[in-house]
């Protein structure tokens, strides 16, 4: 069985500024990774996701993340970010070749001040 | 990626009702749905596995006489809270999966139903 870890409950940072939202993982098979955004009062909306190939995947909203076999990480990251981006983030991991049924990360709120 | 809508997005009723909340995947054929279960400031916890034409597979701690769920067809899937009370508040969201195709790796959320149970 597969589990995320993310590090983080809250990131504050201000307009402009870059972030680094981290998330770990575990499994013993080969995965897929996700990252998922929500804004309040909404579900989830896909942000990027990793299958296979290039282990940098661009999302959507400038956003982008990095698959890290060795450190089993896959951290997301924006240059710069906008008010607009304060949402809940979850990382999400599913076992490859298997059901598909991904394992959730309890969430890191991003709250980003003027 | 693919469209889901649920209905409704927010509902209200008393102690005892049973609600239903839809979830219809809109352009693909969704052989697979799930739903989930969030409270606040929390993850999403699984609840069930819906396969069209077949029974749900329920997550461990999940009544299933208490939260039915039907997938009659490959667009279609309800969750029914049966004699809601209040600790059965809370926000549903569903998901959509296909088998095959495109959409095989990843689930696709709808909005989600906020259920308020006075």
């Amino acid at each position: 069985a597969q589990s995320v870890t993310q590090l983080d409950s809250q990131v504050p940072v201000f307009e402009e500024a870059p972030v680094e939202l981290r998330c770990n993982y575990s499994s013993s098979v080969s995965v897929y990774l996700f990252w998922y955004v929500q804004y309040p009062n909404q579900g989830l909306q896909l942000l990027l996701k990793y299958l296979s190939g290039s282990t940098l995947v661009k999302g959507i909203n400038g956003f982008e993340a990095e698959f890290n076999k060795s450190q089993t990480s896959f951290h997301l990251r924006k240059p710069s970010v906008h008010i607009s981006d304060t949402a809940e983030y979850f990382c999400a991991v599913s076992e490859s070749g298997g059901s598909y049924i991904p394992t959730f990360g309890r969430g890191t709120s991003l709250i980003v001040h003027p | 990626g693919a469209v889901v809508s649920q209905h409704p997005s927010w509902v209200i009723c008393k102690s005892g009702t049973s609600v239903k909340i839809e979830c219809r995947s809109l352009d693909f054929q969704a052989t697979t749905m799930f739903w989930y279960r969030q409270f606040p400031k929390q993850s999403l916890m699984l609840m069930a596995t819906s396969n069209e034409g077949s029974k749900a597979t329920y997550e461990q701690g999940v009544e299933k006489d208490k939260f039915l769920i039907n997938h009659a067809s490959l667009t279609l899937s309800t969750l029914t809270v049966t004699s809601a009370h209040p600790e059965d508040s809370s926000f549903y969201i569903c998901s959509v999966q296909s088998v095959s195709g495109s959409y095989q790796e990843t689930q696709y959320f709808g909005p989600g139903t906020r259920l308020l149970v006075l």
